[in-house]
């Protein structure tokens, strides 16, 4: 069974500072990880994904996020944040095993941007 | 038309209606999921179809009934729902077994009154 813990329902920032979402996941067995962002009235796009290999992963609008094993997070940052940033922000897990295809998402993070 | 599609975007139905949401994708995908958010509540998986055919249903009330007809298309029949049914529904396909990266659709927002 999965689990996903996002810290803060919201969070603000001062546009320019740094972002930090955080992100804490339970799996029985090595975990797919993902953040998706949702904006306003749209589905949930796929910002960045943890699969194997390299634990730092990159992703798009400069959004990147690190796998801790030994601290089961998957914490999401960006260095300057942009208004265009203020969204909602979604956690998930997923088994690396091919039993069950769904993702257990986390119940999200609104994110302000200050100006 | 591109990635995931979802019709009609919003909803009204009174709680003796029937009315079905559309979902198509046009990935080329061979999964489609149906999700609930509700707010202040994690996304909840519905169904999942996978080369058209259900393998899973997370102990959804039967007034909700999908139907997956081909490869690119979902459908959520509705029928006799409740109130506490109001909720955005989305859409989301996949492809392959071994990462589920799934691309979602815009959602169709419910109110049941």
């Amino acid at each position: 069974a999965q689990s996903v813990t996002q810290l803060g329902s919201h969070v603000s920032v001062s546009e320019g500072a740094l972002v930090l979402l955080r992100c804490n996941y339970s799996s029985s067995v090595p975990p797919y990880l993902f953040w998706y962002v949702q904006y306003p009235n749209q589905g949930l796009q796929l910002l960045l994904k943890y699969t194997t290999g390299a634990t730092l992963v990159k992703g798009i609008n400069g959004f990147e996020a690190e796998f801790k094993k030994s601290e089961t997070s998957f914490h999401l940052t960006k260095p300057s944040a942009h208004m265009s940033d203020a969204a909602e922000y979604f956690c998930a897990v997923s088994p690396m095993d091919t039993g069950r295809r769904a993702l257990t998402f986390g119940s999200g993070t609104r994110l302000q941007v200050q100006p | 038309e591109t990635g995931v599609t979802q019709t009609p975007r919003h909803l009204v139905m009174g709680m003796t209606n029937k009315k079905s949401l559309k979902c198509e994708q046009h990935l080329g995908h061979n999964a489609m999921y149906w999700y609930k958010q509700s707010a202040k509540k994690p996304l909840e998986l519905m169904f999942v179809y996978s080369l058209e055919e259900r393998v899973e249903n997370n102990s959804v009330p039967s007034r909700f009934s999908p139907e997956c007809p081909n490869s690119s298309h979902l459908f959520l029949h509705l029928h006799t729902l409740q109130p506490e049914d109001s909720a955005l529904y989305l859409c989301a396909s996949s492809q392959g077994t071994a990462i589920y990266e799934q691309y979602f659709g815009p959602g169709t927002r419910l109110t049941v009154t």
